[in-house]
């Protein structure tokens, strides 16, 4: 099993840029979750998909974020426009399922905005 | 709301068990986890416990749940120098669907 896949690994860009994080859940799991962390505030959860359905996005920060998920296996996470403030490590976890179920992270993207 | 406190630091010597605690405050938690974060990497699921057990073993770890005080600790014996890391509880409210809540994690710093 290749686990959870996330692309690009390190993303450098300027203020104001488009970012956009993708991730490949592992196959069979029908929840995907993303995450934030930074030294200040640690992990945080952005949103969470069941079934490509948003569940929970009370944790995205602002209007400037959005996650989508068009099918089973893809999810992306965009930041428009981009600030330094949002310079952090964006992790994807999936699961079997909403709610029991242990999630399984991926390795990460490193996003740094000057 | 709910909440999950980890002390920062740890350190031990290699060889040495190593016991990271862990409180939570939500009480209708179902699940508890804890993961591995080495440097430069995600979170690797270490092990879980649900709540209605007191304890459970793998290998080298050991995690108690004191569900009365809501107090979780992972204990690692024989502690290697591969085990330096940072740790994370987590908890999945029962009452919060797929929401983990993490701690701010502990950094274990093995010493050979």
């Amino acid at each position: 099993d290749a686990g959870v896949i996330q692309s690009p690994r390190h993303e450098v860009t300027e203020m104001g840029q488009e970012v956009t994080l993708r991730c490949k859940p592992i196959s069979g799991h029908n929840s995907l979750f993303w995450y934030r962390q930074t030294m200040m505030r640690g992990l945080e959860l952005l949103i969470y998909f069941n079934n490509n359905v948003p569940i929970d996005d009370s944790g995205m920060p602002e209007d400037r974020f959005s996650a989508k998920m068009p099918n089973a296996s893809f999810s992306t996470l965009k930041i428009q426009p981009s600030e330094p403030r949002d310079s952090a490590v964006y992790f994807c976890a999936s699961s079997l399922g909403q709610g029991r179920s242990e999630q399984y992270f991926g390795p990460g993207t490193r996003l740094t905005v000057t | 709301g709910e909440d999950v406190e980890q002390s920062l630091f740890l350190s031990v010597r290699e060889g040495d068990s190593s016991v990271i605690n862990c409180t939570y405050t939500d009480s209708s938690s179902t699940y508890l986890y804890w993961y591995k974060q080495e440097p430069g990497a995600g979170l690797q699921l270490l092990t879980y416990i649900f709540s209605n057990m007191d304890m459970k073993q793998d290998q080298r770890l050991t995690v108690l749940l004191n569900k009365k005080d809501k107090h979780l600790s992972l204990r690692i014996a024989d502690t290697q120098t591969g085990d330096s890391a940072i740790y994370f509880c987590a908890e999945i409210s029962g009452n919060q669907g797929g929401k983990l809540i993490f701690g701010q994690g502990t950094e274990l710093s093995v010493k050979p």
